[in-house]
């Protein structure tokens, strides 16, 4: 069984401010790595995926993977009221590609 | 990126009646997954179909449960004999052929009653 952790938070931060928020996985065959950003009643919107160790930047996001401690975190930077919403944490292996999810971090951005 | 479009958005139905959820790909892909979210818990997988063909499915993906693509366009969710415990969002997803991402439709909220 693959599990995905993550703080279900709430986690408030002041515009303007770093949000980061983490996660980690038991599979050590788990080779993707996904950020989903889900608003209350909407559908899982990917915002980054990540393969390798290290960071990646996309505009105000960077997802950072540790491979070898089976952990991903993504840090929102400049955070806005708009960024308020649940960040879903997946990941997947190369063999099957089915995501396995964890139960979200929620994120309060206050004005 | 192109989503798929999932019907209905929100069904309510009597409990031991039978619900089919319906995604539409915009492009020609050939990967679907069927996913679900209860109420304030995870994101779930239920089933991968991959050219026609169920490629794997979970636990929760029983006997209850069936995919199929008729036309090959539509791809369908029928969930026999309902139960109050299925009702959640129902998402289709699909993968792109070029890398290992996954994007979900907006999703079909069923109610069982």
């Amino acid at each position: 069984q693959k599990e995905v952790e993550q703080n279900s938070g709430p986690l408030s931060v002041p515009e303007g401010a770093i949000a980061s928020l983490n996660c980690t996985y038991s599979d050590r065959g788990s080779q993707s790595f996904f950020w989903y950003r889900q608003y209350s009643g909407k559908s899982p919107e990917l915002i980054m995926f990540i393969y390798s160790n290290g960071d990646k930047e996309d505009g105000r996001f960077t997802a950072q993977l540790n491979k070898a401690s089976q952990y991903v975190s993504l840090l929102i930077r400049d955070s806005q009221p708009s960024d308020s919403a649940t960040y879903l944490c997946a990941v997947s292996s190369s063999n099957d590609y089915k995501l396995s999810f964890g139960a979200g971090t929620t994120v309060t951005v206050r004005a | 990126e192109p989503e798929v479009t999932q019907t209905p958005s929100h069904q309510v139905t009597q409990m031991g009646q039978e619900v089919i959820l319906r995604c539409v790909p915009i492009s020609n892909h050939l990967y679907f997954y069927w996913y679900r979210q209860i109420l304030g818990q995870k994101v779930e997988f239920l089933v991968s179909f991959y050219n026609n063909e169920i490629s794997e499915k979970s636990e929760i993906f029983d006997d209850q449960f069936s995919v199929e693509r008729p036309d090959g366009s539509n791809f369908t969710l029928k969930i026999r004999s309902t139960k109050l415990e299925d009702s959640a969002m129902y998402f289709c997803a699909r993968r792109t052929r070029d890398r290992n991402t996954i994007y979900f439709g907006e999703g079909s909220w069923l109610t069982v009653v």
